[in-house]
């Protein structure tokens, strides 16, 4: 069974600083790869998104990350972070190979931007 | 297009009561789920269904039911409350047809059981 780990349970930053959220996972068979955000008292929304093709993928608001198979990995980066960016991330991964496709959900990063 | 709608949305019980939760998705998609949210666990699977008619269990499906008798609604059933089950609970929904599985999540119902 597929495990998800994001190593930081809580990462502070300054406004405009750069961030990197990471996250592993255990199977290095074919998955696919996401983020989701969750801001305060809201459910959760896909951020980015890894299915296959370029290892680097980016969302619409700045944020990137990058699949790296021999490190079963796939960390979250953000050049410089604005207040707004202040949510709970969660990765996940799907495994392609069992059929079902359920995807299993590490158990967050809360990111705080300070002023 | 309201996507996915949970109804509803706080609700407070006593130990032993009974309650159902509704989720409503209305992008014709055929896998839907039921999370829980707990403060640094992450989201965990309750159950989940793969179509009309099916469901099958998640990671904690312990103390809670569901049934998806239409393709758009599913539904958790709480028989007999316990404060454990405390907790936010989302519902999500994706697609089989593309090839990938994307969810989309409902806003969530926060559940005290006192």
């Amino acid at each position: 069974a597929q495990s998800v780990t994001q190593l930081d349970s809580q990462v502070p930053v300054f406004e405009e600083a750069p961030v990197e959220l990471r996250c592993n996972y255990s199977s290095s068979v074919s998955v696919y790869l996401f983020w989701y955000v969750q801001y305060p008292n809201q459910g959760l929304q896909l951020l980015l998104k890894y299915l296959s093709g370029s290892t680097l993928v980016e969302s619409i608001n700045g944020f990137e990350a990058e699949f790296n198979k021999s490190q079963t990995s796939f960390h979250l980066r953000k050049p410089s972070v604005h207040i707004s960016d202040t949510a709970e991330y969660f990765c996940a991964v799907s495994d392609r190979s069992g059929g079902s496709y359920i995807p299993t959900f590490g158990r967050g990063t809360s990111l705080i931007v300070h002023p | 297009n309201a996507g996915v709608t949970q109804t509803p949305k706080f609700r407070v019980l006593k130990t032993g009561q009974s309650m159902t939760l509704l989720c409503a998705q209305d992008m014709n998609h055929e896998y839907m789920y039921w999370y829980r949210q707990d403060p640094g666990m992450g989201l965990r699977l309750i159950h989940y269904s793969v179509g009309e008619g099916t469901t099958a269990k998640g990671e904690v499906p312990d103390g809670y039911n569901v049934s998806r008798l239409k393709k758009q609604n599913f539904l958790l059933g709480l028989e007999s409350a316990a404060p454990s089950q405390t907790s936010v609970y989302f519902c999500a929904s994706s697609s089989a047809g593309t090839g990938f599985y994307e969810q989309y999540f409902g806003p969530g119902t926060r559940l005290t059981v006192t």
